[in-house]
């Protein structure tokens, strides 16, 4: 199946700093989503991003799907930004299946003041 | 804004015994998923259905599982004799069409003792 790697695993920031995180993939997508964990567990969409860039507050994400990768961008990091972001991406190739979403290990974020 | 919900937040259950975790997905959906993520772990895909039939399922949807949608607005996985391992959050997801964004609910946090 397809592979989604995250980078980097873990990333310590001061609040106020600039942040970028990386997503590969192994195959051609048709859907590719970013996701932020809360501390309480509960999965928060970001972008469906599966070609182009979206900016959102303080928040973008830019996929390039020729080159199989997504970008998520976080400015002016705040404490509340900390929590596991995932990236998750459905396969071209499911045919006439659903089209799951295989997700990353995550990126967790913590932001210190 | 249209949001999935699901109840309840937390079961707690003994091994052995059988749970139901419930979800009401975006009404105009048509697509509908669940997911688990054991804790600590990446969240991971169970089943997918569609047109009142299972469209694709993972290797851990083994036969203790099942779906259903017993009307038109509910969608259901009950797990028939829980082992401690199915110990995890699990996420129950829609989407318009398959390829589309999904929209998480906020899961349900399932302990097994």
């Amino acid at each position: 199946g397809i592979q989604v790697e995250q980078s980097p695993p873990d990333l310590i920031l001061q609040e106020g700093a600039n942040s970028t995180l990386r997503c590969n993939f192994s195959d051609s997508v048709n859907n590719l989503q970013w996701f932020h964990q809360n501390p309480w567990g509960q999965l928060i969409n970001l972008f469906y991003i599966p070609s182009g860039t979206k900016q959102n507050g303080r928040l973008s994400a830019t996929t390039v799907a020729t080159e199989r990768y997504s970008l998520l961008y976080i400015s002016s990091s705040q404490t509340t930004d900390s929590g596991v972001y995932f990236c998750a991406v459905a396969a071209v190739y499911s045919g006439a299946g659903s089209y799951q979403l295989t997700f990353g290990k995550g990126t967790k974020l913590s932001v210190i003041p | 804004e249209p949001e999935v919900t699901q109840t309840p937040s937390h079961q707690v259950t003994q091994m052995g015994q059988e749970v139901i975790l419930r979800c009401v997905p975006i009404s105009n959906h048509l697509y509908f998923y669940w997911y688990r993520q054991i804790l600590g772990q990446k969240v991971e895909f169970l089943v997918s259905f569609y047109n009142n039939e299972i469209s694709e399922k993972s290797e851990i949807f083994d036969d203790q599982f099942s779906v259903e949608r017993p009307d038109g607005s509910n969608f259901t996985l009950k797990i028939r004799s829980t082992k401690l391992e199915d110990s995890a959050m699990y996420f129950c997801a829609s989407s318009e069409t398959r390829g589309n964004e999904q929209f998480f609910g906020p899961g349900t946090r399932l302990t097994v003792l």
